[in-house]
């Protein structure tokens, strides 16, 4: 059974513009979450999509934003990039969500805002 | 605020060695409490979980122990080995997919 998968793996942008980040679930698997990665921060949540339906969200300003398609796949979006938000941002998947089972990570895509 | 703290933040064994990484928690309805294994370049990856009826889990080389009452939880790696080098993160969640992870132990096994 083929992985999380994310892309683009890599990114560069510059300050004030937006970006899409793109993540595709393990087959069968119905949440996202998706968590920012810097040196400085650690692995942080933003936020949880199961059916569509965002179930779950981080202390992230309201640049960050996601969405899930009835296909489980799932986008989250930065609009107005600040230098901050160079980060890894990493995908995870699970059959339910809740806690009830495993989360599956991605590799992450590389970010960095210029 | 929930919050997951770790330590040590490094730790060098010699191979076959044991390596012990810890963890405290603050909210005390936290009931799941997975491990995950990050390697360069790759996304964290777990490698054991508990839940909070139970004690402890061992899985080969590797063990977990919680202490509800004081709330701590541990990883047990014994008789490591050079590819067990990584980072590790403990995290912590209650029944949600929203985990609140510690701060990373860097843990390098020297031949």
């Amino acid at each position: 059974k083929a992985g999380v998968t994310q892309t683009p793996r890599y990114l560069i942008k510059t300050r004030g513009q937006q970006v899409t980040l793109s993540c595709s679930p393990i087959s069968g698997h119905r949440s996202v979450s998706w968590y920012q990665q810097t040196p400085g921060q650690g692995l942080q949540f933003l936020f949880e999509y199961f059916s569509e339906t965002q179930r779950n969200k981080g202390n992230f300003p309201g640049r960050f934003s996601g969405r899930q398609f009835s296909n489980s796949r799932s986008e989250m979006n930065v609009s107005t990039l600040e230098l901050g938000d160079s980060a890894l941002y990493l995908c995870a998947s699970s059959l339910l969500g809740q806690g009830t089972d495993t989360q599956y990570f991605g590799p992450g895509t590389r970010l960095t805002v210029l | 605020g929930e919050n997951v703290e770790q330590h040590p933040s490094t730790l060098s064994v010699q191979e076959g060695d044991s390596a012990v990484i810890k963890c405290t928690y603050s909210d005390s309805a936290s009931n799941y409490f997975p491990w995950y294994k990050q390697e360069l370049g790759k996304g964290p990856q777990l490698i054991i979980d508990i839940r909070s009826n139970v004690g402890e889990k061992k899985d080969q080389r590797i063990a977990v122990t919680l202490n509800k009452t004081a709330k701590h939880f541990s990883l047990h790696i014994t008789e490591t080995q050079p590819e067990d080098s990584a980072v590790y993160f403990c995290a912590a969640s209650y029944n949600t997919d929203k985990l609140i992870f510690g701060t990373g132990t860097r843990l390098q096994v020297f031949p």
